[in-house]
């Protein structure tokens, strides 16, 4: 039981590149999350689903998109990379009544 | 607007002592809070958590307190040992699942070292 993978683990990104940070998860979870966390502070929620099919903002949404095709997997983008993305990114995933479960996260550095 | 707050960035105690850790919160919807525990280059792992209806839980070495008048709550660990060196965040949840899937918000963290 994997629980919940997050790919890549590490990467650099130049300034106005794209990406997608990848999450899924195999506990048949229908809510996942995406937060982030900069240095000494908490994890603030960017995007957040309660099942397939919807999204919603969370706190700091500015500079990234969703999707949520599958049950399984909730895809993070950032269309155009600038320095204030630089953080650790973590995915997580529960069902109700149920703490949420983490990935390890994505390191992202853009330089 | 910093609704949940861990006002002690890092904490040192001696094995086998008692480890308190504090969180405070301003959102009186609140009703649910969580303890997470996260080592360097892992994600958060859960701890233990309580219900607004309850003013204690415990789990073992961890025993969570709630003070709802005073919008705060902490975390006990007794006997502190070595392993439970690590950054500790508190949370918190309106319980709103079916719209807003009971999300989080997250205190800053507080660094636990635990000396042998």
């Amino acid at each position: 039981n994997a629980g919940v993978t997050q790919t890549p683990k590490f990467r650099i990104l130049k300034i106005g590149q794209s990406m997608t940070l990848q999450c899924t998860q195999d506990m048949n979870h229908n809510y996942m999350y995406w937060y982030r966390q900069d240095p000494g502070m908490g994890l603030k929620l960017i995007y957040y689903s309660v099942g397939a099919g919807i999204t919603d903002k969370g706190e700091v949404p500015n500079g990234y998109n969703v999707s949520r095709s599958t049950t399984e997997d909730f895809p993070l983008r950032l269309e155009l990379a600038a320095p204030s993305q630089t953080s650790v990114y973590f995915c997580a995933s529960t069902v109700s009544n149920q703490p949420q479960h983490f990935g390890d996260g994505t390191r992202l550095s853009i330089l | 607007d910093q609704q949940v707050k861990q006002n002690s960035p890092s904490l040192s105690v001696q094995e086998g002592r008692i480890s308190i850790l504090n969180c405070d919160y301003t959102n009186s919807m609140f009703d649910y809070f969580l303890w997470y525990k996260k080592y360097p280059a892992e994600g958060p792992t859960f701890l233990i958590s309580i219900s607004s209806i309850k003013d204690k839980n415990e789990d073992g070495r961890f025993t969570v307190f709630l003070n709802k008048s005073a919008k705060h709550l902490s975390l006990h660990i007794v006997p502190s040992q070595p392993g439970d060196s690590a950054v500790y965040f508190c949370a918190a949840s309106d319980g709103s699942w079916e719209t807003s899937g009971s999300r989080l918000t997250f205190g800053e963290g507080t660094q636990l070292t635990v000396n042998p």
